[in-house]
């Protein structure tokens, strides 16, 4: 499986305000996935970050409230931009699985949004 | 669109004792996947399913591929207190590329 790294792992910021989540996996992947997952519930996928590419948005989920990079095929960023309390939630990054096996799926740790 | 059904909604267990959960859906899935989500941690792959009918443990984990496409069920023997937390089922749809759709969990709490 692969390994998923998210940062930071939680913050605490006040309204109005951007945060960057940054994702780094340790193999070249092709998709990457964001997710959020609000207190209590279950998760929701927010877009599908490919490389070279615009990323892909959900249904209720717009480029200008969580712009996302791809740079290359190891690494994305998620922002969450002018947060309000509603943002608070998990915010997770997410990879298919490897050895050709797309149809598996695995998770970071997570990062912990809190918007005061 | 597509939803899934999961229930138990939570249980309350004593350490030792067999449980069961399932997710139901009426959608046909290409794949079942089951995940644990710990407090403060994101989810964790416990068994992938790929075909129907398809029977797989994982150490106490047991989990089945409704021969219909459309359910799984999880089943956890023996219970321990670490096996707390939420479980989660997945379908994913092979649908030019694939999307996956979550349950909305199953909280478990084992009493010692």
């Amino acid at each position: 499986s692969a390994v998923i790294s998210q940062k930071p792992s939680r913050d605490i910021c006040q309204r109005g305000t951007s945060l960057t989540i940054q994702c780094q996996v340790d193999s070249q992947v092709t998709m990457m996935f964001w997710y959020r997952q609000q207190p209590g519930q279950s998760l929701t996928l927010i877009a599908t970050a490919n490389q070279g590419s615009e990323a892909t948005y959900e249904s209720g989920f717009v480029i200008d409230k969580f712009p996302i990079s791809r740079p290359n095929l190891t690494f994305s960023t998620l922002t969450v931009s002018n947060m309000s309390p509603e943002d608070s939630s998990i915010y997770l990054c997410s990879v298919p699985g490897t050895s050709g096996r797309m149809d598996t799926q695995y998770f970071g740790p997570g990062t912990r949004l809190t918007v005061l | 669109g597509q939803q899934l059904n999961q229930s138990p909604q939570s249980m309350f267990i004593q350490e030792g004792e067999d449980v069961s959960m399932n997710c139901t859906s009426s959608s046909i899935f290409n794949t079942w996947l089951w995940y644990k989500q710990d407090p403060g941690e994101g989810p964790v792959l416990l068994i992938a399913l790929y075909k129907a009918g398809e029977l797989t443990s994982n150490g106490r984990l047991t989990a089945q591929f409704g021969i219909t496409r459309k359910d799984s069920f999880l089943n956890i023997s023996a219970s321990i207190p670490s096996d707390v937390g939420i479980y989660f089922c997945a379908g994913q749809l092979r649908t030019g590329g694939f999307k996956t759709i979550f349950g909305a969990g199953t909280r478990l709490f084992v009493k010692a």
